[in-house]
């Protein structure tokens, strides 16, 4: 089983609703990733924390809002999604040596198994 | 210049046959390149990884070869088994500062008995 854990595994919303994404993980990672995957295609990274801090938001909706209330943790907060945002979630974590260089040969990404998103 | 082209899109190989998925880059600025393998319902699992100071690397039945001078890298998986079945993503990633890991469009590999 991965060591990043995400909740829930499904979810199924209405466009209007407001919903929310967990991640969490306890090996001591301090880099936090928010990737989107699409069937058949591969992981679109949406966001990254680096020491509870927001480095990347590559160019997200604003119905898409994260949050990392401490290092172990994070969230993805979901309002007026669209049908098109269905799609599988992915959370990731590496190590950070704290110079801005994420993930390496030395920390590579750590993946949870995702929360399925479908919107109604 | 960022991409990385992976090849082929689907491959079927009998069992205990050699399965080999190709990628290939432009940007010389990529020094870090893993594999991750991933089963339907779940997320993308570390496979394998090298650097370009490396030219061939190999964990279990999973070798990777790499030829900077091509900027290729591809993943050979020997004696090929039903329980390799997955999608394949190779990878590159930056480390001047990026978090950033490019991946190949994947590659959904069937191995058959």
């Amino acid at each position: 089983d991965t060591e990043v854990t995400q909740t829930p595994k499904h979810l199924v919303m209405g466009m209007t609703n407001k919903k929310s994404l967990k991640c969490e993980q306890h090996m001591g990672h301090r880099a936090m990733y928010w990737y989107k995957q699409k069937a058949k295609k591969p992981p679109e990274l949406m966001f990254v924390y680096s020491y509870e801090k927001l480095s990347i938001n590559e160019s997200v909706p604003s119905r898409f809002s994260p949050e990392c209330p401490n290092s172990s943790l994070l969230n993805l907060h979901l309002h007026a999604l669209q049908p098109e945002d269905s799609a599988l979630y992915l959370c990731a974590s590496s190590q950070d040596n704290g110079g801005g260089t994420g993930a390496s040969y030395n920390s590579p990404l750590h993946f949870g198994n995702g929360t399925r998103l479908t919107v109604t | 210049q960022q991409q990385v082209k992976q090849s082929p899109q689907s491959l079927i190989v009998q069992k205990g046959g050699i399965s080999i998925i190709n990628c290939a880059y432009e940007n010389t600025a990529f020094d870090y390149f893993p594999w991750y393998q991933q089963f339907p319902g779940k997320g993308p699992a570390l496979l394998i990884a090298i650097r370009p100071d490396v030219s061939e690397k190999k964990e279990g039945r999973f070798t990777i070869s790499f030829n900077k001078s091509a900027k290729q890298f591809s993943l050979h998986i020997m004696d090929s088994q039903p329980g390799d079945s997955a999608t394949y993503f190779c990878a590159a990633y930056s480390g001047a500062g990026s978090y950033q890991l490019t991946f190949g469009k994947g590659t959904k590999l069937s191995v058959i008995p």
